[in-house]
């Protein structure tokens, strides 16, 4: 089924772990984003990608990194999580007929103690 | 710059009540129109876009230009219509939407 996932749904995590948040889409869509989101406040745009090898940093000042190898797949790491971290982190994509229409994953909630 | 507004932060009605959940923009250009809801454990999704003219459980959204607002409406609250919704806008050929800070919609029985 045409659709965006994201695992995991929830971490846990002790600071200074490196993690790697999964986002795959099955639509083929060729534009790929994160988004931060505390729940019920804004989003914040943090890394985003006009597709494969191209990657570029979105308005909030983040301390994670992105790649782009393949269409489907936009994995976001941290390479050492902290406290500040703990949030919930929305995938989407654009792509297809709907041109600026956003689909979004069900999104990761994290938690770094 | 484009620049989206929702200026409630909290909007609480009672069932019955009609609501209007405002939506106000500043952009150059053509926007792109949209209202997106996020329904309690559920993922953001689109509600509708000013470009299809069409009203979804209800909801209707008029693009107007000359006020710069693309205001929610529904004649006739309902308590599953309490979410999360953010207004959203795409500048012609910009495929960075920016959102509202997004409007709690709550409907009491």
């Amino acid at each position: 089924e045409a659709d965006i996932y994201q695992t995991p749904r929830y971490l846990v995590i002790g600071t200074g772990k490196k993690i790697t948040l999964e986002c795959s889409q099955t639509m083929g869509h060729d534009k790929m984003y994160w988004y931060q989101q505390d729940p019920g406040m804004e989003l914040h745009l943090i890394h985003y990608s006009y597709g494969v090898n191209s990657t570029e940093k979105g308005d909030l000042s983040s301390e994670s990194t992105v790649s782009r190898i393949r269409t489907e797949h936009f994995p976001l790491t941290l390479e050492s999580a902290r406290p500040s971290h703990t949030s919930q982190y929305l995938c989407a994509s654009i792509g297809g007929r709907a041109h600026y229409e956003q689909y979004f994953g069900p999104g990761t909630r994290l938690t770094v103690t | 710059a484009q620049r989206v507004t929702q200026p409630e932060k909290l909007l609480s009605v009672f069932k019955g009540a009609p609501v209007e959940l405002k939506c106000n923009y500043s952009y150059s250009g053509s926007p792109e129109l949209f209202w997106y809801v996020q329904y309690s454990r559920q993922r953001l999704q689109l509600l509708l876009r000013h470009i299809s003219r069409e009203s979804i459980k209800g909801f209707t959204a008029d693009l107007n230009k000359g006020e710069t607002s693309f205001h929610l409406k529904k004649p006739f609250a309902q308590e599953e219509d309490s979410a999360m919704y953010y207004c959203a806008l795409s500048g012609r050929g910009s495929y960075i939407p920016t959102f509202g800070r997004g409007t709690s919609l709550i409907v009491h029985p």
